[in-house]
């Protein structure tokens, strides 16, 4: 079975510079997670949909932070302009919630490096 | 501000040493989830737990929940390298704004020397 998906895998870019971040969830679940994990603030939430819906975006660091869910199928998360501070690891993560809650399923992460 | 604190945040041991991991809270949670993850790659479920009190096995690791659902423990029996990685212990809480979010901890920095 494939998990979730993300690209690319690695993303070098300078100061300044667009980054997006792509994800394809599981088929079938109904919420995606964005979060973002780094040695100084371990792994923290940014933005989670459910059924496409932006359910909680407080996590967004500030404007320069925006994300989309287009279809069940997709989602990005952008990043204009990018500062050298957004260097980190990017996870995106799907479920399947229900009335008890949902187990999240990761993806390999995107490794960011903003020089 | 966590609401899921981790201790110890690094442990190193030697191959065949027992450890236990805490995870502690002041909020109640309606699940508790562990994941481990390894460098490169991004955390896996190992175990889910749902009620106070539970204790679930995984072969030589025991997860316990605390009866009033604040707090999770794991306990690794005879430690292999192969346990090397990053726990992350993470809680459910049953509020409809929220279904389906999990609140991490910082998590705890496993290393097995052989």
């Amino acid at each position: 079975d494939a998990g979730v998906i993300q690209s690319p895998r690695h993303e070098v870019t300078e100061m300044g510079q667009e980054v997006t971040l792509r994800c394809k969830p599981i088929s079938g679940h109904n919420s995606l997670f964005w979060y973002r994990q780094t040695m100084m603030r371990g792994l923290e939430l940014l933005i989670y949909f459910n059924n496409n819906v932006p359910i909680d975006d407080s996590g967004m660091p500030e404007d320069r932070f925006s994300a989309k869910m287009p279809n069940a199928s997709f989602s990005t998360l952008k990043i204009q302009p990018s500062e050298p501070r957004d260097s980190a690891v990017y996870f995106c993560a799907s479920s399947l919630t229900t009335a008890a809650g949902g187990e999240q399923y990761f993806g390999p992460g995107t490794r960011l490096t903003v020089t | 501000t966590q609401l899921l604190e981790q201790s110890p945040q690094f442990l190193s041991i030697q191959e065949g040493e027992n450890l236990t991991v805490y995870c502690n809270s002041s909020s109640v949670f309606s699940s508790l989830q562990w994941y481990r993850q390894e460098p490169g790659e991004g955390p896996v479920l190992l175990v889910t737990v749902v009620t106070g009190g539970e204790v679930k096995k995984l072969k030589r690791l025991t997860f316990q929940f605390g009866d009033a659902r604040k707090d999770s423990s794991l306990h690794i029996t005879a430690a292999q390298p192969g346990d090397t990685g990053l726990y992350l212990c993470a809680g459910a809480r049953r509020r409809g704004s929220t279904l389906g979010r999990l609140y991490f901890g910082r998590g705890t920095q496993l290393t097995v020397w052989p």
